[in-house]
């Protein structure tokens, strides 16, 4: 079964840049497209990166997704922190008729 | 604007079935390039997708769940629904529906704002 494995926590200060993880195992992650979700308390999931790179509308370009194929995983990164960036990140995708969440990974900018 | 929104009981008992509908507002729930699915989180954990169903009732399932749970379509209601059978503790969570794209994989967008259900005698 494919499965989506993330840091379950970072920290950075503020103004600096974070990278949070997302493997795969189980199969290809770059067989389909990778999305990022970023969840504050009480409030559902809105996507920050969908396919693998792409930002919404109103998402800051501070925030980029990638690819490596080399270790099977997707990155988000967020430079130039500010505290409101500090969220639940979920990174999702799909294998066999099977939609993925990862574990997600708590942010925190202090 | 396309919106969605949950309603459930909120509180059910062990070994009952709870029924949660998502009702789709903005667009037609009937578009050929869309899935509409269900996604859960228990308190203070992660997102676990548990089923889609595209409007001509095609339904997909989180094999962990396939035994427990039945998506369904109404598109003259344009509403979708789920039910969980037998339910217990570990059922407890928010449970969120959301629609995503169907030839891209595409991510779920958008989201209801969630209903909670609490299994509890």
């Amino acid at each position: 079964n494919f499965m989506l494995t993330q840091p379950h926590s970072v920290s950075e200060s503020p103004g600096k840049t974070v990278t949070i993880s997302c493997t795969g195992s189980g199969g290809n992650i770059g067989n389909f497209y990778v999305h990022w979700y970023q969840q504050r308390p009480g409030s559902a999931p809105t996507t920050v990166i969908y396919e693998d790179k792409q930002r919404p509308s109103g998402v800051p370009d501070r925030f980029s997704g990638s690819i490596d194929s080399s270790s099977n995983s997707a990155s988000l990164t967020i430079s130039g922190l500010t505290t409101e960036d500090e969220s639940d990140y979920y990174c999702q995708s799909y294998a066999s008729n099977n939609w993925v969440f990862g574990g997600g990974t708590k942010l925190t900018v202090l | 604007q396309l919106q969605l929104q949950e309603s459930g009981p909120g509180l059910v008992k062990p070994s009952e079935t709870v029924s949660l509908t998502c009702t789709v507002s903005g667009a037609s729930i009937s578009t050929t390039n869309y899935f509409w699915g269900w996604i859960r989180q228990p308190p203070g954990k992660g997102l676990e997708w548990i089923g889609s169903i595209y409007y001509s009732g095609t339904t997909y399932y989180n094999p962990s769940l396939n035994s427990r749970v039945t998506i369904s379509v109404d598109t003259s209601k344009n509403q979708f629904s789920l039910k969980v059978n037998s339910v217990i503790a570990a059922d407890t969570a928010m449970y969120y529906c959301g629609r995503h794209e169907r030839y891209t994989y595409g991510r779920f967008d958008p989201w209801g704002q969630g209903t909670l259900v609490t299994v509890s005698s």
